[in-house]
This record gives structure tokens, C-alpha cells and sequence, in this order.
């Protein structure tokens, strides 16, 4: 059974400082990770996936991962008030490239003005 | 273009009774997928088609819980004799051929 572990949070960080999200999981075999958004009340829209070990930026956001220690993170670089929301983690089930995502329960995070 | 649709949007059923989850996925999208969450939760794996296959259904918990997408299209979850236990919000996805998965806006569905 593949598992994805988060902190639930609350995460609670000042505008304009750095976010830091993490995850593990357990299926050592896992090859493709995700990190969704889910604003309160919404669907979660992705904002990163990750294949390889190091790290992936996109614009405020970068992705590491770390497939020896089974763990991915997510960090939010000059955080807004508009980032808060719960930030999920997910891993690829089976089913190769088609396959469904395992989501972790997600981590609550709160950029304070 | 249109998103993923859902409906209803919000459902409301006495114990006991069935009901059909519809979802409308994006235009052209092959790959549909349906999952459950529970305030505070993740989204919890279903199942999912290709075209109108379904690939897994391992997520599904019990023989009250099917799902079709007869035309490879349009897929519905349909929850037998429900359960006040059944009662979350109910979300698909569709993919495309690239790696990301865009959620529907969800069914909340209440069992009484």
C-alpha cells in the first residue's frame, strides 16, 4: 500500500518570506511526483511535477526531491497572502505514465501580511 | 477552452437510495479519473479510464460503487443502496498526453 506523508499544518509564515513544504512517501519505486494547490472550498490545480532527484524551479516555486531519502519538497520563495491555501502532495500510483496519483492529506499554510 | 464539468454540483439523498455522479471531461482528454475527498483529506483514488476502459478500479470500496465512460467521453460513478458513510465530495479528472490531471469542480454528495 503506497503511502505519501505531509504535516498538516498549520504552516504559518510572514509576507515575503520562504515557504517550506515537505512530503514523504513510502513506494521506494515511485517515479513522478506532484504538487497541487486547493484553495478552501476548490479543486486542486497542479503547480509542479518532478521526475528526477535535485531541483525544479518555476517562477516563486521550487521542487525538490530526494529519492533516497523518499522525500519531496516544495518551497514558496517570497510568499504572498495570496498563497495561502493547502498544499498537496502526490505520487504516481500504478498504471505507468496513465496511472492514478496517491495524494497525501496536505499541508495548511497561512502567509500572514 | 471549457474545463472539467461535474454534476449536480450538490447532492442530497435519503439512505438507502442511488444516485448517478456525472463528469463532463475536457474535449479530446483520454485519460478520465474519479476520486473521493474528505474535508481535511487528499483525494482518494477510485478509478480511471482510457477512451471508455477502465484501467483500475482497485480504489473502489465496495460492489455498491461503479463507474462507466461508455462512449470515451462523458463518465458516470454511480453509488448503489448509499451509505451515510458515502456521503464527501466526489471529484474527476481528465489528462491529456501531457502529466497533468485538471479537477472537475466536485459533487458533494450528503447522505441522510
Amino acid at each position: 500500500q503506497k503511502e505519501v506523508e505531509q504535516n498538516s499544518g498549520p504552516l504559518s509564515v510572514p509576507e515575503g518570506a520562504i515557504a517550506s513544504l515537505n512530503c514523504t512517501y513510502s513506494d521506494r519505486g515511485s517515479q513522478s511526483f506532484f504538487w497541487y494547490r486547493q484553495y478552501s472550498g476548490k479543486s486542486p490545480e497542479l503547480i509542479m511535477f518532478i521526475y528526477s532527484n535535485g531541483d525544479k524551479e518555476d517562477g516563486r516555486f521550487t521542487a525538490q526531491l530526494n529519492k533516497a531519502s523518499q522525500y519531496v519538497s516544495l518551497l514558496i520563495r517570497d510568499s504572498q497572502p495570496s498563497d495561502s491555501a493547502t498544499y498537496l502532495c502526490a505520487v504516481r500510483g500504478y498504471g505507468g505514465s496513465q496511472g492514478n496519483l496517491i495524494f497525501g492529506k496536505g499541508t495548511k499554510l497561512s502567509v500572514k501580511p | 477552452g471549457a474545463g472539467v464539468s461535474q454534476s449536480p454540483r450538490y447532492k442530497v439523498t435519503k439512505r438507502g437510495q442511488d444516485v448517478a455522479l456525472r463528469c463532463d471531461p475536457i474535449s479530446g482528454h483520454v485519460s478520465l479519473y474519479w476520486y473521493r475527498q474528505a474535508l481535511g483529506q487528499g483525494p482518494e483514488f477510485l478509478t480511471y479510464f482510457n477512451y471508455e476502459a477502465q484501467q483500475d478500479k482497485s480504489g473502489l470500496p465496495n460492489d455498491r460503487f461503479s463507474a462507466e465512460r461508455p462512449e470515451g467521453s462523458i463518465s458516470t460513478l454511480t453509488i448503489q443502496r448509499t451509505e451515510q458513510r458515502d456521503s464527501a465530495m466526489y471529484r474527476c479528472a481528465s489528462r491529456s498526453d501531457t502529466d497533468t490531471q485538471y479537477f472537475g469542480p466536485g459533487t458533494r454528495l450528503t447522505v441522510l
